[in-house]
C-alpha cells in the first residue's frame, strides 16, 4: 500500500500570500494517478486537480498542482478568503485508493 | 447536472449494522463507479472501497474487508454501503463519491452514523 506523507500540517498565511502544500508517496504514484481536494467545515471534499496538475472544472487558476513520481505540489498563488480550508492528496494504484492525512492552511 | 444525495443520519447499538444510501442523478449510472470514503470527528479521510456501477464488481479495502459490503441497484441508481458488527471507532460521517476515472469528481453530502450504547 502506498502511503501518502503531508506536510505541513498546519500552514498559517495571510489572504494574498502564496501557500504551498506538499504530499509524498512511499512508492511512485504511476502515471501521475494524484488528485488534490479542498474541504471547509460541515462540507463533502471538493475536486480540484487530479493527473497531478489538471484543474478540475470551475477551479481558479490561482490553484496549480506539479510534481511527478513521489514528490508533489499544490501551490494557491494568492490565498483567497475562501481558500483557508484542509487539503488532502490521493493516490490510486491496482484498484486501491488512499488519502494523504491532510494540510490545514489557516488565518495567520 | 450530476447529484449523489445520501440518506439521513442514523444512531446504531454496538454490534449492529448499518445501511447508507447513495442515490445518483444527472450521469449514466452504469458508466461510472461508486466509492465509498469515511470521516471520524476530527479526522481525515479514510477510503472503503469501490463498486463499480456497470457489473456490481467490487473493491474493498483491507480495514473492512468482512465487515463491509456494496451494492447497487441500477433501476434506481443508487448505491449501498452496510457495515456490520459496528464499534464505537466506527462513527463516522460516511460519503460516497462518483468514480469517473481513479479520482472522485461528484461528492455526496455525507451520512452521519453515530455508534452508541
Amino acid at each position: 500500500e502506498i502511503v501518502l506523507t503531508q506536510s505541513p500540517g498546519t500552514l498559517s498565511l495571510s489572504p494574498g500570500e502564496r501557500a504551498t502544500l506538499s504530499c509524498r508517496a512511499s512508492q511512485s504514484v504511476r502515471a501521475n494517478y494524484l488528485a488534490w481536494y479542498q474541504q471547509k467545515p460541515g462540507q463533502a471534499p471538493r475536486l480540484l486537480v487530479y493527473g497531478a496538475s489538471t484543474r478540475a472544472t470551475g477551479i481558479p487558476d490561482r490553484f496549480s498542482g506539479s510534481g511527478s513520481g513521489t514528490d508533489f505540489t499544490l501551490t494557491i498563488s494568492r490565498l483567497e478568503p475562501e481558500d483557508f480550508a484542509v487539503y488532502y492528496c490521493q493516490q490510486y494504484v491496482s484498484s486501491l485508493v488512499t488519502f494523504g492525512s491532510g494540510t490545514k492552511v489557516d488565518i495567520k | 447536472q450530476v447529484q449523489l444525495v445520501q440518506s439521513g443520519a442514523e444512531v446504531k447499538k454496538p454490534g449492529a449494522s448499518v445501511k447508507v444510501s447513495c442515490k445518483a442523478s444527472g450521469y449514466t449510472f452504469t458508466s461510472h463507479a461508486i466509492t465509498w470514503v469515511r470521516q471520524a470527528p476530527g479526522q481525515g479521510l479514510e477510503w472503503m472501497g469501490l463498486i463499480s456501477g456497470y457489473n456490481g464488481n467490487t473493491n474493498y479495502a483491507q480495514n473492512f474487508q468482512g465487515r463491509v459490503t456494496m451494492t447497487t441497484d441500477t433501476s434506481t441508481n443508487t448505491a449501498y454501503l452496510e457495515l456490520k458488527n459496528l464499534r464505537s471507532d466506527d462513527t463516522a460521517v460516511y460519503y460516497c463519491a462518483r468514480v469517473p476515472n481513479w479520482y472522485l469528481d461528484y461528492w455526496g453530502q455525507g451520512t452521519l452514523v453515530t455508534v452508541s450504547s
